[in-house]
């Protein structure tokens, strides 16, 4: 089955403590993204990639890493997390960035809570 | 950049025909689309439409596209509580993203 599978599905941590949300997708797609949604603001992109070892800043890429060493997996790593990334993230896929059709796919988010 | 713009609510009975609107800034969008959030879940495509086109119909579901006044609308007929949900529109950006409103809350009343 096609699918984006995020992992974890809800975390609450601590300030300051590092942690990683990975993120799968099996549909050989070339970009990813990452979003983040917050109520009244919709949602917000905080990186992308194009394709393995190419990725970009998007609208809210503070406090947040991502890397692309495989096709398949783009991880969120935040470094020293702060109470306002407390947030619903999803991370998303599509054949190729920049095309006609540019479907994406979502995982079922990650609800983060940073104390 | 393509801003996209939608009201935040609305809120129809069953069996009414919904209309959730949405405007654009960014004409060079080859493609619009609307997804659809079920409460606790990501963001599934509900339908699309091409640029050239005026309108399109998919069972309940009608899009219609004003090129000129960069408006777009889903229209849902017989609406049911099943429909519930967060509509979000998008249209691509430059950098091959999507750009996403904000989202409307779809609520259906018995």
């Amino acid at each position: 089955e096609a699918q984006v599978t995020q992992n974890p599905r809800y975390l609450i941590t601590v300030t300051g403590k590092k942690l990683t949300v990975t993120c799968s997708q099996n549909m050989n797609h070339e970009y990813m993204s990452w979003y983040r949604q917050d109520p009244g603001l919709g949602l917000r992109q905080i990186y992308y990639s194009m394709n393995v070892e190419v990725t970009d800043k998007g609208d809210v890429p503070e406090g947040y890493k991502v890397s692309r060493k495989e096709k398949r997996n783009f991880p969120l790593i935040l470094e020293s997390p702060s109470p306002n990334q407390t947030s619903l993230y999803f991370c998303a896929s599509s054949l190729n960035g920049i095309g006609a059709k540019n479907i994406q796919y979502f995982g079922a988010g990650t609800r983060l809570s940073v104390l | 950049g393509e801003d996209v713009e939608q009201s935040l609510f609305l809120s129809v009975r069953e069996g009414d025909s919904s209309v959730i609107n949405c405007t654009y800034t960014d004409s060079s969008s080859t493609y619009l689309y609307w997804y659809k959030q079920e409460p606790g879940a990501g963001l599934q495509l509900l339908t699309y439409i091409f640029s050239n086109m005026d309108m399109k119909q998919d069972q309940r579901l009608t899009v219609l596209l004003n090129k000129k006044d960069k408006h777009l609308s889903l229209r849902i007929a017989d609406t049911q509580t099943g429909d519930s949900a967060i509509y979000f529109c998008a249209g691509g950006g430059s950098q091959g993203n999507l750009i996403f409103g904000k989202g409307t809350k779809l609520s259906v009343k018995p």
